[in-house]
Parts: C-alpha cells; structure tokens; sequence
C-alpha cells in the first residue's frame, strides 16, 4: 500500500526566508502529485500538480519537484509571508489520492 | 458553479439517526472522490466515483456508509445510524478524469455527532 511522509510535521520560521517541504511517497507508480494547502477550518486549495513525467513545475513564489525514481518531491517557497502560514499536503495519485499528514507552517512577521 | 459545492457545511445529529451530505462538483467533471479528515488526522479515503464505472468503494469503513452519483454529476454520501466516531470533517473532490487533471476539493462538512 502506498504511504506518503511528509517532513517536517511543523516548520516556524521569519517573513521572508525561503523554505523546503518534503514529501516521500514508497510506490513510485503514480499518475501525478499534488501540493495542496489548507487553512484551519477550510477545504484543501490546489496550488501545483506535477505529471508523472514532469520534474517540476512553478507558480509564482511556489516550485515543486518530482524524483519519482526515488520516491521524493519537495515544495520550496520564496521569500515566504505570514499569509504562507497554512498546512501543507502532498498527494499522490493512482486511482484514489494517498495524502501525507502534513507540514504546518507558520511564518512570523 | 465556479467550484466544488458541499452541502450542509456544518450538521450536528444525534446518535443513530442518518445523515445524508451532498457534493456538486465542478460541471464536466467525472471523477469524483470522498475523503473525510478527524481532528488531528490525515485525509482518508473514502469513495471514488469516474464516469460510468462502477465506483471504487474500498474506503468505506462499514457498511453504515454509503454513496451515490446521481446522472454522473451530484453526489450523495449517507451514514446510517451514526457513532461518535464519524466525526470528521468530510471532503469531497472532483477532477475532469481520473488519472492527469488536477482535484479540486470543496469546503467541506463538518459533521458533529452528539
């Protein structure tokens, strides 16, 4: 069965520093992964899909990179805002979503 | 509509009635997914819905939980004679197919049972 891990479980750090979330899956026949966040109390906001043959892909300050031989993506974020503060989940798709529990983020102004 | 709809937002039952939440997805899509989310747990799977095909229920965890798609577009999850325990937050999500386009996920249920 697929799992999905996601290090670190909580990251604190000051506005505007770049910072790098992991995410490492054990079965690497996946169709795609997903990054998404989530604010406490809401539903889950899509910001980046990686195909399965894709190495990366950008969005603004958001970059996130697929090694889906190694089983690994990280999401790396510039020049970070309090407004970053959210948790982070990756997904991993084949059929149904495998989700990590998640980085908690927070950026102190 | 502009995305995935859920319907109620918040419900609070008493134990043992039935419940029933709804999910209206992003118009075009035929995947669609249940997920529900405990407090201070990961997403877990519940159901999966792609086009005409029968649906992927392995994520049910009794069979006091049941699902339907209704003409490939709303969905219906309903919970018979609630516990404690089915207390989460239920997600639904929907994606043009099932396996390279991007899920979009609604705000959720927050189900309460008393």
């Amino acid at each position: 069965k697929q799992e999905v891990t996601q290090i670190p479980a909580a990251l604190s750090v000051p506005e505007g520093e770049n910072l790098v979330l992991n995410c490492s899956f054990t079965d690497s026949a996946i169709y795609n992964l997903q990054w998404f966040r989530q604010d406490p109390g809401k539903g889950l906001t899509s910001l980046l899909l990686i195909q399965s043959s894709q190495r990366e892909q950008t969005s603004g300050r958001l970059n996130a990179s697929l090694d889906k031989s190694s089983g690994r993506s990280t999401l790396y974020i510039a020049a970070s805002q309090p407004g970053d503060s959210a948790t982070y989940l990756c997904a991993v798709k084949r059929n149904q979503f495998y989700f990590g529990t998640g980085t908690s983020l927070t950026v102190i102004p | 509509g502009a995305g995935v709809s859920q319907s109620p937002s918040n419900k609070v039952t008493e134990k043992g009635k039935d419940v029933e939440l709804r999910c209206d997805p992003i118009s075009g899509h035929t995947a669609l997914y249940w997920y529900r989310q405990s407090l201070g747990q990961g997403l877990e799977f519940l159901i999966y819905f792609q086009g005409n095909s029968a649906p992927d229920k392995s994520g049910l965890p009794s069979d006091r939980f049941s699902a339907e798609r209704t003409g490939g577009s709303v969905s219906t999850l309903t919970i018979q004679r609630t516990q404690q325990e089915d207390s989460a937050v239920y997600l639904c999500a929907s994606s043009l197919e099932s396996q390279n386009t991007e899920a979009f996920f609604g705000q959720g249920t927050r189900l309460t049972v008393v």
